[in-house]
């Protein structure tokens, strides 16, 4: 089975940074998936990572560490539109393309 | 573009009653999804379809059947509601290419159901 752990809640002030981890445990890995989901709101795809080391996509950056089944997104230059929650999902392997999703970290932005 | 088009999108229902939830997806793509999203636990799979004609269980699908008569649409069923299937319902629909593929699934903007 798949057990997805991240924070809760966290809290930042815009303009700064944010790191929001997520561990798994899985009996295979094929993929990682960072989604941003407004309250009210669809999830939107944010990033994909499969193997070792830092993606990064404008003001968003996502780290995976497959041997220590850890991965991070990370916030730069808070906005207070990133207000949201952000969902880690994994895709084990020999699953085709299903996803196991965490709980989810709700951000807020403080002016 | 719509992407991934959901209906309703708010519904309130008593217990026993039944009613179906609509997708339809207009990107061709192969896989199709039903999750319902509950306070603190995240998005969990129902059901899903791989293709035309195939449906699948996924996590938590008792209470719910699904069809996908047509490529482009994924139904989602429940036959007699009950208070403990109040929850927000999303649809998604993905590509897959094989193994290791970046294929995100797209969402639908979510049925809103309330079972009195």
């Amino acid at each position: 089975g798949q057990n997805i752990d991240q924070p809760t809640e966290m809290t930042a002030t815009e303009g700064a940074i944010v790191q929001i981890n997520c561990t798994y445990q899985t009996s295979g890995f094929n993929g990682l998936f960072w989604y941003q989901q407004h309250a009210g709101e669809a999830p939107t795809f944010l990033s994909y990572n499969v193997l070792d080391g830092l993606e990064e996509k404008g003001r968003f950056s996502s780290f995976l560490s497959r041997s220590k089944g850890y991965s991070y997104l990370l916030l730069k230059e808070l906005q207070m539109k990133d207000s949201a929650s952000y969902l880690c999902a994994v895709r084990p392997y020999n699953a085709g393309n299903m996803l196991t999703f965490g709980g989810g970290t709700r951000l807020m932005v403080k002016p | 573009n719509a992407g991934v088009t959901q209906t309703p999108k708010f519904r309130v229902l008593k217990t026993g009653q039944s009613m179906t939830l609509l997708c339809a997806q207009d990107m061709n793509h192969e896989y199709m999804y039903w999750y319902r999203q509950d306070p603190g636990m995240g998005l969990r799979l129902i059901h899903y379809s791989v293709g035309e004609g195939t449906t699948a269980k996924g996590e938590v699908p008792d209470g719910y059947n699904v069809s996908r008569l047509k490529k482009q649409n994924f139904l989602l069923g429940l036959e007699s509601a009950a208070p403990s299937q109040t929850s927000v319902y999303f649809c998604a629909s993905s590509y897959y290419r094989g193994t290791n593929g970046n294929q995100p699934q797209h969402f639908g903007d979510g049925t809103r159901l309330s079972i009195l």
